[in-house]
């Protein structure tokens, strides 16, 4: 099976501007999470979508969003950029089950920078 | 709240010596634990998870981790560390909330030939 993709690998934004990035998951995994990641702050969850809903949402400012398709694809906006945006941002999929924590398995990352 | 504290930002070994990265965790009902390498540049690779099967759980690439309730620790160990190891680990706690993933601050090995 094909890991989870992302588009595109790097990005360089000016400040003010607006960025969407797009998350392929593995075949079959109907969870997408995404993370962002930066040397201060660590990996931190933006938030995750099951069935084209926002399942949960980690403490980000409205400027971040997601949505998901019907083919379980995501992508995730990012609005007015501030230069704290700049990081590694990664997406993750996963398998859905009652009871039980999937593991998740995740992209490369697309590397935003805003200048 | 869950938590997870990985000690030690960076860790140091001489290839074919022991590694031991440590992970402990913070959390009211029990958890599920990873372990994710992540190689520079890249994505975070799954090395093992702990979901109450066994508090002894082999990974790939020779790791292993034991899930020890009383210390609230999941450390991670090779017995014999190689140069392709060097890269960063971290620790991660779900609490089967939907996808969501609590990480460590990550441990980066470096390994000395």
């Amino acid at each position: 099976k094909a890991g989870v993709t992302q588009t595109p690998r790097y990005l360089i934004k000016t400040r003010g501007q607006q960025v969407t990035l797009s998350c392929s998951p593995i075949s079959g995994h109907r969870s997408v999470s995404w993370y962002q990641q930066t040397p201060g702050q660590g990996l931190q969850f933006l938030f995750e979508y099951f069935s084209e809903t926002q399942r949960n949402k980690g403490n980000f400012p409205g400027r971040f969003s997601g949505r998901q398709f019907s083919n379980s694809r995501s992508e995730m906006n990012v609005s007015t950029l501030e230069l704290g945006d700049s990081a590694l941002y990664l997406c993750a999929s996963s398998l859905v089950g009652t009871g039980i924590s999937y593991e998740q398995y995740f992209g490369p990352g697309t590397r935003l920078t805003v200048t | 709240a869950q938590s997870v504290t990985q000690l030690g930002s960076h860790v140091s070994v001489s290839e074919g010596a022991l590694v031991l990265l440590r992970c402990n965790y913070s959390s009211s009902v029990p958890p599920y634990l990873f372990w994710y390498v992540q190689y520079p540049n890249q994505g975070l690779q799954l090395l093992l998870k702990y979901t109450s099967a066994a508090t002894l759980v082999k990974g790939i690439n020779g790791f292993e981790a034991e899930f020890k309730k009383s210390e609230t620790s999941f450390h991670l160990t090779k017995p014999s560390a190689h140069m392709s190891d060097a890269a960063e680990y971290f620790c991660a706690v779900s609490l089967n909330q939907g996808g969501k993933l609590i990480f460590g601050q990550g441990t980066e090995l470096s390994v000395k030939p």
